[in-house]
């Protein structure tokens, strides 16, 4: 079983379209959960840290329930630029300072 | 504007000659990253500095090794590459004791191996 694990995707909307990513981690020990966002042939950005209580970055909604080791993202209104891929991120417990990273899902807004 | 840079941007090299790709952060970061990154996978970590104290994953082969020579500079040298190594590296930093364990990446230096 992956680490994290993530829909691979495509997910292809229209613009204005609401899409929701899932993600899914297997150690309970982990404490610090992100979405990175990497354009293609980019680097990883991050794009938000996710909180147990959920939290919110205008359009951007993150989710995050431990009891089930999942985590959301939802976007709203989607832009062309939201094009990229959307890399699931939780910290490693047995490691000091290290990041696993999911594969990603890929999401494709079109006109 | 404080950030993580990387050279080359592109690297063409050929089968089993070395290469050294460079990392350099003005972050002043404690840890600095180094991953691997093929088409449609995750970033895979090869190893990352604790300050000075390297720290190697199992299953990164022994042709990989780095050097890191002060806080702003990180090396990964790849003494014998082959056609699998062709990838993208990404240099990272943090800072521990901070908000969280945020990382931030380099631009990458794409390697292709002939």
């Amino acid at each position: 079983r992956k680490e994290v694990e993530q829909d691979p995707g495509p997910f292809n909307v229209p613009e204005g379209a609401t899409v929701a990513f899932n993600c899914t981690y297997s150690n309970s020990a982990s404490q610090s959960f992100f979405w990175y966002r990497q354009d293609c042939r980019k680097e990883p950005k991050l794009l938000m840290s996710v909180y147990s209580s959920g939290n919110e970055d205008g359009r951007f909604t993150a989710q995050l329930n431990r009891a089930s080791q999942y985590i959301s993202l939802l976007i709203r209104d989607s832009k062309l630029s939201d094009s990229a891929t959307y890399l699931c991120v939780v910290n490693d417990p047995g490691g000091y300072n290290k990041l696993i990273f999911g594969a990603g899902t890929r999401l494709a807004v079109h006109p | 504007d404080a950030m993580v840079i990387q050279n080359p941007r592109y690297q063409v090299t050929q089968f089993g000659k070395p290469v050294t790709l460079s990392c350099s952060q003005t972050l002043n970061h404690n840890v600095m990253y180094w991953y691997q990154q093929k088409s449609s996978q995750a970033p895979k970590l090869l190893f990352h500095y604790y300050d000075k104290d390297f720290n190697n994953e199992a299953d990164t082969p022994d042709n990989f090794q780095s050097r890191r020579p002060n806080t702003s500079f990180c090396f990964l040298d790849i003494r014998s590459p082959g056609l699998g190594d062709a990838a993208m590296y990404l240099c990272a930093t943090s800072s521990p004791g901070g908000a969280s364990d945020t990382q931030y990446f380099g631009p990458g230096t794409r390697l292709t191996v002939l």
